[in-house]
């Protein structure tokens, strides 16, 4: 069965510091994946996408890797704002079509 | 440059009631358009999906259903609400062949 899993289901941080999400997929054929952020009461936005031939990728603050043998796919986040107070959902596409969705990890910046 | 229009953004209506939301897509031709729905706590799952004028296909058996009378509008539509209809409702659209998918602001639908 195709299945995203993430981790931790919610996260508390202080404004500035670093943190790291992360998600676990059972997906075949994996196509690539994505990481989107998504407001309180709005649609997700796409940060990154990784292919399978790609370990690491960079935008802005954020850092996706992916790990294709152990198929584990995290999301780090540096000098975090106020801003960065989201879901983050992991994504795993297989085809054209079909969007395997984790349940997200709500994340949380204090001032 | 293409954006993505969805409405209403909070809805109310009673068990039984009829629903119709709307989907409009602006700048591109023959988009894939999809229907999603996100329950508390849950991830999204999709509900229709669209390759063209008139051409729906449904991922899960329920209550809603969706319509795309023209190529850059996807409707979904109820007869009859039901209490579990209730959800954050998603729209969202992809280039032809594109796993890239661009999402509305969604609908917030409470049945009461």
């Amino acid at each position: 069965k195709n299945q995203v899993e993430q981790s931790p289901q919610s996260l508390i941080i202080l404004e500035g510091k670093n943190c790291t999400l992360q998600c676990n997929y059972t997906v075949s054929p994996f196509s690539n994946l994505r990481w989107y952020k998504q407001d309180t009461g709005r649609g997700p936005v796409s940060l990154t996408i990784m292919t399978f031939s790609e370990n690491t990728k960079s935008n802005g603050r954020y850092t996706a890797t992916l790990d294709a043998d152990t198929k584990q796919s995290s999301l780090h986040i540096t000098a975090s704002q106020l801003s960065d107070s989201a879901s983050y959902i992991c994504v795993v596409i297989t085809g054209t079509y079909k969007y395997i969705f984790g349940t997200g990890t709500r994340l949380k910046v204090l001032a | 440059s293409q954006t993505i229009h969805q409405w209403p953004a909070t809805l109310v209506q009673p068990v039984g009631s009829p629903l119709s939301l709307e989907c409009t897509v602006e700048g591109t031709s023959n988009p894939n358009l999809y229907w999603y729905r996100q329950a508390a706590g849950r991830g999204l799952q999709l509900l229709f999906y669209s390759v063209g004028i008139g051409q729906i296909s449904s991922e899960v058996p329920q209550n809603l259903s969706a319509s795309r009378p023209q190529d850059r509008q996807f409707i979904l539509s109820s007869k009859k609400l039901l209490l579990s209809d209730s959800g954050f409702y998603l729209c969202a659209w992809s280039e032809s062949g594109s796993t890239e998918a661009f999402f509305g602001q969604g609908t917030r639908l409470t049945v009461v």
